[in-house]
């Protein structure tokens, strides 16, 4: 949990709404992953970007779900048209590069937005 | 495809047990590593060892003991004389050469309670 800044941490929407999820990764860091804890789950992974880039999406549902990280400002995680399913806990990691050395942990989690749809 | 499998729910103990959260991991990776997390009832993910598939040396740190075995692709996890503030769902995780070992497999978690 070294500095990856989520918010919001709890968001409440009607079916319908969007759900935008904000993510600042750790300072430096350029790689953005993106995973989802459903009820009683493990945790899903999502997406994987970089600056500009989406390097893998292959666990993003392929409708009403986007997501961007932009050469300035957080990553965003968009959900449209929300429906009760979407009610999980949504967590983004970030790490520095898009590989794990051998000097430690090198990716960090923040501390989730925990999304429900009423 | 990668898959970890964390069999046990929940399990339940008494302050002062030990208590050994299993973990058994498939890939088809040769060079992999292995996870394990602690979400405490606050929600955030606390990350406590990371273990690459070469070094199947056991670690201990403090009350933490993790024991790899590739042969029965588990990484199994102690806690020793466990604590009320152990109480926390555990992941074990996995990720291999194939995702570049950018991406995490989670299982699905085991929740601890320790009572007093």
């Amino acid at each position: 949990n070294a500095g990856v800044m989520q918010n919001p941490r709890h968001l409440v929407r009607r079916r319908g709404q969007e759900a935008r999820l904000r993510c600042s990764p750790v300072k430096g860091h350029s790689h953005v992953y993106w995973y989802r804890q459903l009820p009683e789950e493990g945790l899903k992974f999502m997406v994987y970007l970089q600056k500009e880039n989406i390097i893998d999406e292959s666990g993003m549902p392929k409708e009403r779900f986007s997501a961007e990280f932009p050469k300035e400002g957080p990553s965003i995680l968009r959900i449209q048209q929300v429906v009760r399913g979407d009610s999980a806990a949504y967590f983004c990691a970030s790490s520095p590069k898009g590989t794990v050395d051998l000097s430690g942990n090198t990716i960090y989690f923040g501390e989730g937005s925990w999304l429900t749809v009423v | 495809a990668q898959k970890v499998t964390q069999a046990q729910t929940e399990i339940s103990v008494v302050e002062k047990e030990d208590v050994t959260l299993d973990c058994v991991y498939e890939t088809r990776d040769t060079t992999y590593y292995l996870f394990w997390y602690k979400q405490p009832p606050s929600g955030e993910l606390v990350f406590l060892i990371r273990r690459n598939s070469f070094d199947e040396q056991n670690e201990i740190s403090g009350r933490y003991s993790w024991n790899f075995q590739k042969s029965t692709s588990s990484f199994n996890f102690t806690i020793t004389a466990s604590q009320v503030v152990d109480s926390a769902v555990y992941f074990c995780a996995l990720s291999g050469h194939t995702s570049g070992y950018s991406t995490l497999t989670f299982g699905k978690g085991t929740m601890l309670l320790v009572s007093p």
